[in-house]
This record gives structure tokens, sequence and C-alpha cells, in this order.
């Protein structure tokens, strides 16, 4: 079964400092796709990032990046010199390709408050 | 500007009556989904829908009812047999239902029933 892993409930962190959200993952398909949203508090769940299984590179876009290691099934999400509109509930998910409809299966998220 | 509508944004009931939350999108997505999103928890899969005409059951599908009569409109009926009915409800769309899209979002139904 899949499953996600958001083990940080809630993070503060005052602006300009880096944060890591972690998010750890379990599935036995081996073709999987791993995503990040945004939830601001308008409601809306924003798509940020989509990684699948067999690139494992790891991105940056802007003051975002993440990290991704099979190794360690962990998709983590780094935030560099984190701003006010950071602020925001984050989730991870988790699709698998032979799961088709019932896809995506979504961490509790990490509530993030940056202090200004 | 393509997007996924919902509406009303807040929904007010009383207990043992049912209620429709709109889901509409013009990004002639094929899958729709709706989710339920109770506070401190992610998100639960109720209906899903992979082509018009279709729809299945999600985690918790119980006292909820779905219809997929047009491609862009996916209305979730709430009926008097959900227990817990109160939370904030999403609706969501992919290019298909493969798994390998993002979903897109809408902004969401906040459903109080007393």
């Amino acid at each position: 079964a899949q499953k996600v892993t958001q083990a940080q409930t809630e993070i503060s962190v005052v602006e300009k400092e880096d944060v890591t959200l972690d998010c750890v993952y379990e599935t036995r398909d081996t073709t999987y796709y791993l995503f990040w949203y945004k939830q601001p508090p308008s409601g809306e769940l924003v798509f940020l990032i989509r990684r699948n299984s067999f690139d494992e590179q790891n991105e940056i876009s802007g003051r975002y990046s993440w990290n991704f290691q099979k190794s360690t099934s962990s998709f983590n999400f780094t935030i560099t010199a984190s701003q006010v509109v950071d602020s925001a509930v984050y989730f991870c998910a988790l699709s698998e390709a032979q799961n088709y409809g019932q896809n995506f299966v979504f961490g509790p998220g990490t509530r993030l408050s940056v202090l200004p | 500007d393509g997007g996924i509508t919902q509406s009303p944004k807040y929904l007010f009931r009383k207990e043992g009556q049912n209620v429709t939350l709109s889901c509409e999108q013009n990004l002639n997505h094929d899958a729709m989904y709706w989710y339920r999103q109770d506070p401190g928890q992610g998100l639960r899969l109720i209906y899903y829908s992979q082509i018009v005409n279709d729809f299945q059951k999600g985690d918790i599908a119980e006292g909820y009812s779905v219809s997929r009569e047009k491609k862009e409109s996916f209305p979730l009926t709430v009926t008097s047999a959900q227990k817990n009915p109160t939370a904030f409800y999403l609706c969501a769309s992919s290019i298909d239902y493969l798994g390998n899209s993002p979903l897109h979002f809408g902004n969401g139904t906040r459903l109080t029933v007393t």
C-alpha cells in the first residue's frame, strides 16, 4: 500500500532563514510520481513540482529546491531565504502508475509559518 | 483563463438535508476528483471520474454521490447519510487518469452542517 509521511506538523521560522520540509513515502510500485503542493490560506492547492521515480536529479527553482533520494524513500523540499509569503501548508503526494484513478495519496501536510 | 470553479465558497445546512457542491472546469481535462480535507489532515479521496458518464468510489464514498454527465462538470452531493459532513471540500482535475499528471484544484467549498 502506498503511504506518505510528513513528520513535521508545524514549523516556524524567521524571515530569511532556510527551512526544509521532510517527506517520506512508501510504495511497492517501481514506477511512481511524487508531487509537492502549497496550500495558502485561501485554500486552493497549488502545484509546485512533479518527480518521477526514474529521475533522481535534484531540482532548483528560484528559492525552492527538492532533494529526491530513492535509497531513503524521501523527497524533501527546501526553501532558501524564506519569506512571509511562503507561509502555507505544504503537502507531499505520491501517485503509483499501476493504480489508475485512485492514484494520489497525500501526506498530512506541514504548516509553515514565516515570521517577519 | 482556464481553471476550476467551485461554488459556493461557504455553505451552511441543517442536519438531515442533502446539499450539492458545484465543480466546473474549462481545462478540457478528462479526469476529475473530489477530496475532503479535515483540520490537520491530508486530503482523502471521495469519488473520481476518469471520463464522462463514468465514476468510481474513493476511500470515503459513503454518504456521498456524484454525476459526470458533462466533461466539464462533476457535482458532489452530500447526503443525510454522511455522518460527519462538516469539512472543506476540494475538487480537482487532471489531463488524464494515469497518475503522472498533476492535479489542478479549485478554491474549495467549506461546508458546515448544524
